[in-house]
């Protein structure tokens, strides 16, 4: 069983386009992040949802709207896609906010924007 | 900030021990050190967390200086199945954006 999982694992669109990407986890955890990472590796928190409530909202174009209809599930919607926005995006889960408990992290969704 | 410096990329021997050290000069009271490896097209997996002094597990052991400014990754007789990124994390509550960027990590390359 995977602990957390994403969908699609590859994503290639055009421009200007609207895509979702979703994320479930399974462990019972009550927080859930989405990340992003770079071509440099450099991994980025985008957003973090502890009981379905948005804590962490980082600087991130509001064309990225997140939702968690569940503690299982959140799903990243990105509006009017930018070239920019390629990119490999990580759902993680965690019981609780601390850092003591660990990340667990999803196999990620590489976003190719043209 | 509890910012973290990590060299870019090391090379090591198959059946070698390495060293991957991490400075946070700004970490705090409550901060936590724990170390990720990244495979490629995989999401980061935990390895080892610590607080202070030394931490072993199945995988690694963690070395962690009394001034806690510094930790230091220690991997024994690698193989080529190591070669991944690893990130060094310094947190408490992940209620703090800036604790949960993990930076771009060190690379390395365990060569046969």
């Amino acid at each position: 069983d995977t602990a957390v999982s994403q969908t699609p694992k590859y994503l290639v669109t055009q421009m200007g386009n609207d895509k979702s990407i979703k994320c479930e986890q399974n462990l019972g955890h009550d927080t859930m992040y989405w990340y992003k990472q770079d071509s440099k590796k450099f991994l980025k928190i985008m957003f973090s949802y502890n009981n379905k409530e948005l804590i962490i909202n980082e600087t991130v174009p509001n064309r990225f709207s997140p939702k968690s209809p569940d503690k299982a599930h959140l799903n990243l919607h990105i509006n009017s896609l930018e070239l920019g926005d390629s990119a490999v995006y990580f759902c993680a889960s965690s019981q609780g906010t601390q850092a003591l408990y660990g990340y667990t992290f999803g196999s990620g969704t590489r976003l190719t924007v043209v | 900030l509890a910012k973290t410096t990590q060299p870019i990329s090391m090379d090591s021997y198959e059946g070698q021990e390495v060293n991957i050290t991490c400075s946070h000069n700004n970490i705090a009271t409550n901060d936590y050190i724990t170390w990720y490896q990244q495979f490629p097209s995989q999401g980061p997996r935990f390895i080892i967390q610590g607080y202070k002094t030394k931490v072993t597990n199945e995988v690694a052991s963690l070395f962690i200086p009394a001034d806690r400014k510094s930790s230091t990754l220690s991997l024994p007789r690698v193989s080529l199945s190591d070669t991944a990124v690893y990130y060094c994390l310094v947190g408490g509550d992940s209620g703090s954006a800036r604790q949960l960027t993990f930076g771009s990590g060190t690379q390395l390359t365990v060569l046969p």
